[in-house]
């Protein structure tokens, strides 16, 4: 298995409070996808990151942000939380862009209150 | 613009029957397909892909999918189903002329098999 780890894997927040989940791996893979999982819409790229402090936005990103200051660390925050960003996010990460396989995180389970 | 179009969002057979997941794709350079298979409360982890060569690509687990470019299909099949193999089946493309970041994931397919 890839090393694909996500921080925290549940948790609970009150609408407009910020949140940050964070993605580590262990792999020194290039590029680092942040998704959002929701039934009836399989998975949305939100952000992506193509090497040290190369982000780009993805097809869902308002109310967005992320970082990576590290190859290992891509950190997705939610600026100020929303009930439409409850949902499932995981983490991907893959060595090259066109054609590569994509290996994912475990997920985070995110319920904003 | 791509987009991928997954026919049945749940699809039930029993145990020993040949599992049919079917795949439409939209793309208008030659593109790159895959199959990923989610299991409960896990990530997604890939079946298959399609990239250059042969279009019939073997997967995992007696997995298999045909490109077919006639048809903009890439459907997934298995000649018998085992109870294991019940989970959430995407299909998935990304091409060149989005620099491959941008995988459009269907909507996935929950398949169900009976004992």
């Amino acid at each position: 298995d890839a090393g694909i780890t996500q921080s925290p894997r549940h948790k609970v927040t009150e609408t407009g409070t910020p949140v940050t989940l964070r993605c580590h791996q262990t792999e020194n893979h290039r590029y680092m996808y942040w998704y959002r999982q929701d039934p009836g819409h399989g998975l949305r790229l939100i952000h992506y990151s193509y090497g040290v402090k190369d982000t780009d936005k993805g097809e869902v990103s308002d109310g967005y942000s992320v970082s990576r200051s590290k190859t290992e660390d891509f950190l997705l925050t939610l600026e100020s939380a929303t009930s439409s960003q409850t949902s499932v996010y995981f983490c991907a990460i893959s060595e090259s862009t066109s054609g590569e396989t994509q290996y994912f995180g475990p997920g985070t389970r995110l319920l904003v209150l | 613009a791509q987009s991928v179009t997954q026919l049945g969002s749940h699809v039930s057979v029993s145990e020993g029957a040949l599992v049919l997941l079917r795949c439409n794709y939209s793309s208008s350079v030659p593109p790159y397909l895959f199959w990923y298979v989610q299991y409960p409360n896990q990530g997604l982890q890939l079946l298959l892909k399609y990239t250059t060569g042969a279009t019939l690509v073997k997967g995992i687990n007696g997995f298999e999918a045909e490109f077919k470019k006639s048809e903009t299909s890439f459907h997934l099949t298995k000649p018998s189903a085992h109870m294991s193999d019940a989970a959430e089946y995407f299909c998935a493309v990304s091409d060149q002329n989005t620099g491959g970041f941008k995988t459009i994931f269907g909507a996935g397919t929950r398949l169900f098999v009976k004992a």
